[in-house]
């Protein structure tokens, strides 16, 4: 158990819908990192959040956003869902050594 | 532009049958090199952290090498539980401490 909690484990939605994907980090880590992981591009960052600050963006479409919580949990905003969308979104916390969740799997149809 | 290429994309092993699995990377000031291990559905686990050429780490049956251009996953006499994809990511000086991945290569080790 890395410490890293995502919800919803699994997540179905159609086209054009917009979702929200949760992840609190280990206790005591500032830091929230947004991964999304497709059979064709592999892991990719997606952004950064450290204590509530955005520090880095990645490969994010504009239709994503992401946002940190003064508890330090972060949500990830998907909308205006495609099919290509489809995907895992992991979520990571500390800096020097990335502590992953379980992921979150995305289905757009 | 930071590259991470992994080789082989597959390999398939006999239990007990060692090889080495290669990352070739460029990136503009490397902080670190990252070796996980992720099982299907789940999220990728942390095995190591090598900082700068010459470096190695070891760990059970698995041990990672760094040169200024590539890094090596060792695997000494393999079990089935070994099964994985096994990634590796650079994190570059300018980056802060964003991860960015490989492709990873799918390891199966047959009994």
């Amino acid at each position: 158990d890395s410490g890293v909690t995502q919800t919803p484990k699994h997540l179905i939605t159609a086209t054009g819908q917009r979702v929200t994907l949760r992840c609190s980090p280990r206790s005591g880590d500032l830091s929230v990192y947004w991964y999304q992981q497709s059979l064709d591009q592999g892991l990719q960052f997606l952004i950064h959040y450290y204590n509530g600050e955005e520090r880095a963006k990645g490969n994010i479409l504009e239709r994503f956003s992401a946002q940190q919580f003064p508890d330090l949990h972060s949500e990830l905003n998907l909308s205006s869902l495609e099919l290509g969308d489809s995907a895992l979104y992991f979520c990571a916390s500390s800096e020097t050594r990335a502590f992953f969740g379980q992921g979150t799997r995305l289905t757009v149809v | 532009e930071d590259q991470v290429t992994q080789s082989p994309e597959a390999l398939r092993l006999q239990e007990g049958e060692s090889s080495s699995l290669n990352c070739s990377y460029t990136v503009s000031g490397l902080r670190g090199l990252f070796w996980y291990r992720q099982d299907p559905g789940k999220g990728p686990e942390f095995l190591f952290t090598l900082y700068s050429a010459g470096e190695e780490k070891e760990k059970e049956r698995l041990k990672a090498t760094l040169t200024k251009k590539e890094s090596f996953l060792h695997i000494t006499a393999p079990k089935p539980e070994d099964s994985a994809t096994y990634l590796c990511a650079t994190v570059s000086q300018d980056s802060g401490y964003a991860l960015n991945f490989g492709k990873g290569t799918s390891l199966l080790v047959t009994p």
